[in-house]
């Protein structure tokens, strides 16, 4: 099994400001997951991308995927307060974790 | 259900006793997953469920962990002997099926203190 990484392990905007995060990885993957956790939460399943796409759109969230350099990015434009949370991708079959990023966004 | 739940949502005990936590899946999710928190960690992965068969179980840290799946649907996750170094959130999460990295849905959590 592999794991993602993420960084940076945490990050502080302002409201309004957009947010990049990254993910790396070790092996070849099929897909890869992205998931938010708010405070003493379960995770919530944000969007999965696979290994034959490069780019993904829900709402507010940008994900990309760079195979060759084994990475992908989470962006999460014009952030709002209550997008505060750790974020962490998974790899494969979803169930390897990283230590994620732990976002703050000030109001 | 409406969603994945668990119980209890704490559970303090003292060490070396046993413990048993359980999960309800969303009705129909075939694969199962147990996870555990430490804080400021990401969720570490315990064991995965195939319908009854665990699939993978090779994140279970060591023979006094243990969990079942008997029928398909709810699983207990049984940790015997526990030490301080057990305590920790325990997640369960549900996803349709195993295959290809569906989307897993998790339950609150069980966080487990032990003294």
């Amino acid at each position: 099994s592999q794991q993602g990484e993420e960084d940076p392990q945490a990050l502080s905007i302002q409201e309004g400001e957009n947010a990049t995060m990254n993910c790396s990885y070790k092996t070849s993957i099929n897909n890869l997951q992205w998931y938010r956790q708010n405070s003493g939460r379960g995770l919530v399943h944000l969007i999965l991308i696979r290994s034959n796409e490069r780019e993904k759109h829900s709402g507010r969230l940008r994900v990309t995927l760079d195979t060759s350099k084994k990475s992908s990015s989470l962006l999460i434009t014009a952030s709002r307060a209550a997008d505060t949370a750790s974020y962490f991708c998974a790899t494969d079959l979803g169930y390897n974790f990283g230590t994620g990023t732990s976002l703050t966004v000030i109001p | 259900g409406a969603g994945v739940s668990q119980t209890p949502s704490n559970k303090v005990t003292e060490k070396g006793k046993y413990v048993e936590l359980r999960c309800d899946p969303i009705s129909g999710h075939t694969a199962l997953y147990w996870y555990r928190q430490s804080l400021g960690q990401g969720p570490e992965f315990l064991i995965y469920f195939q319908g009854t068969g665990a699939a993978d179980d090779s994140g279970l840290p060591n023979d006094r962990f243990f969990a079942v799946r008997p029928e398909g649907s709810v699983s207990t996750l049984k940790i015997q002997r526990t030490e301080r170094g057990d305590s920790a959130v325990y997640l369960c999460a549900s996803s349709l099926n195993g295959v290809g990295g569906n989307e897993q849905f998790f339950g609150p959590g069980t966080r487990l203190t032990v003294l």
